[in-house]
């Protein structure tokens, strides 16, 4: 089963416009992490955000803000008033923190193109 | 900030050939990674490293081996690589301590023909 699902390969949005990107994650663990990653067309993967699975606050940088809805188990990544340069594809990951489990799953990303 | 640096940005192999794609990190990291990254797949873990001469299999180590021998290098190695191998890698580091967020490489786009 796919440990992280990201549902729009492509999403549109206008520039200063806010847009939402799907994720949905699915894990028994109770302590897990999330994470927002952009890659530009450069190829560089940037971290964005991060939001734990214990935090009662939804995370929030700058113009991102992680949508943490723990018991639909989504992490919705907000982009508000978005820019031109916040075209790039998205990936949403989670690592899960008991066992041994020490890298992060990625989902497949979303590939967002901010229009002028 | 932590640098990582990828040597190759876009490399061309031909079938049967050895491949090294070298991976270099400047922050005194423990943890290191090689992912491989393919349309709608997403990045899929091939091997990582947790210290020097440590390492362990990720979700699609076959094909793949790793090095390494220094703290601030991580190679991964395509005995004979194959067409099936063409693809964007990454490396990525990560300390041990503080937050899990790991920092990458600008990626190497290997084509094999």
């Amino acid at each position: 089963a796919q440990k992280i699902t990201q549902t729009q390969p492509g999403m549109f949005v206008q520039e200063k416009e806010a847009v939402t990107l799907d994720c949905t994650y699915d894990t028994s663990d109770q302590s897990y992490g999330l994470f927002w990653y952009k890659q530009p067309s450069s190829g560089e993967m940037i971290f964005l955000i991060y939001q734990g699975s214990y935090d009662e606050q939804n995370a929030t940088e700058g113009r991102y803000s992680l949508n943490f809805q723990k018991a639909r188990k989504s992490a919705n990544l907000v982009i508000s008033a978005s820019q031109l340069g916040d075209s790039a594809m998205y990936f949403c990951a989670m690592r899960e923190f008991s066992g041994s489990a020490r890298q992060l799953t990625f989902g497949s990303g979303t590939q967002l193109t901010v229009l002028p | 900030d932590v640098k990582v640096t990828q040597s190759s940005r876009y490399l061309v192999k031909r079938t049967g050939e050895k491949v090294f794609l070298e991976c270099v990190q400047d922050m005194d990291h423990e943890n290191m990674f090689w992912y491989r990254q393919d349309p709608g797949l997403g990045l899929r873990l091939i091997y990582f490293s947790y210290d020097v001469k440590m390492k362990e299999k990720g979700d699609i180590p076959e094909g793949y081996s790793v090095s390494r021998e220094k703290k601030e290098r991580f190679s991964l190695i395509l005995e004979s690589a194959s067409t099936n191998q063409t693809s964007m890698y990454l490396c990525a580091s990560k300390s041990l301590s503080g937050a899990n967020v790991l920092t990458f490489g600008a990626g190497s786009r290997l084509t094999v023909l």
